[in-house]
């Protein structure tokens, strides 16, 4: 158990529907990251949030969203579903040091 | 921005054999390095990092990696694979902001 926890495990859902995916950070951690991996794009970073704060976007579309809340779990809700996002979202959390841990992800899968 | 290529996408050693897996990054400034695994399913797990002072680092799971500023790489070694250690695995470098840019990863596949 890294300490970082993701929910759902696994996610189906239709076309155009909507989604969201939560994370519990590690104790005491202020940074949550959401990536997303597919086996054509890989690792892609989608946004950061710190204390609450948005501290970076990366490739993330507009019909996705994220927010951190005062406990410093996130949300990252999905909306229009298409089938390319199918593919396993992960959220890591970081400290004071360097590094990130990794939750086991959420594999959402789209029909 | 900072980048980081690993140059290979799929590797295959014997069990027992030595492992060498190769980064290269871009990163204007003293980077922060990290090498992560991931089983199948799973998330990824940080192996070992660098930020500064001895080139050479330790991990977990006996990797080491080592640190060449003149070549912009940071290579993770292992002396002697085992059959558990068939996984990806994934190079990144950090900004002092806090954001990380991972590599494409590389399979690795450990013959019996």
């Amino acid at each position: 158990d890294s300490g970082v926890t993701q929910t759902p495990k696994h996610l189906i859902t239709a076309t155009g529907q909507r989604v969201t995916l939560r994370c519990s950070p590690r104790s005491g951690d202020l940074s949550v990251y959401w990536y997303q991996q597919s086996l054509d794009q890989g690792l892609q970073f989608l946004i950061q949030y710190y204390n609450g704060e948005e501290r970076a976007k990366g490739n993330i579309l507009e019909r996705f969203s994220a927010q951190q809340f005062p406990d410093l779990h996130s949300e990252l809700n999905l909306s229009s579903l298409e089938l390319g996002d199918s593919a396993l979202y992960f959220c890591a959390s970081s400290g004071d040091s360097y590094g990130y841990t990794f939750g086991s992800g959420t594999r959402l899968t789209v029909v | 921005a900072q980048s980081v290529t690993q140059p290979d996408i799929h590797i295959t050693v014997s069990e027992g054999a030595s492992l060498e897996l190769r980064c290269n990054y871009s990163y204007g400034a003293t980077p922060y390095l990290f090498w992560y695994v991931q089983s199948p399913g799973q998330g990824l797990q940080l192996l070992l990092k660098y930020f500064s002072g001895d080139t050479l680092v330790q991990g977990i799971k006996g990797f080491e990696a080592e640190f060449k500023r003149s070549q912009s790489s940071f290579n993770l070694r292992k002396p002697s694979v085992h059959w558990s250690d068939a996984a990806e695995y994934f190079c990144a470098v950090e900004t002092n902001a806090g954001k990380s840019t991972f590599g494409d990863g590389t399979t690795l596949t450990v013959k019996p």
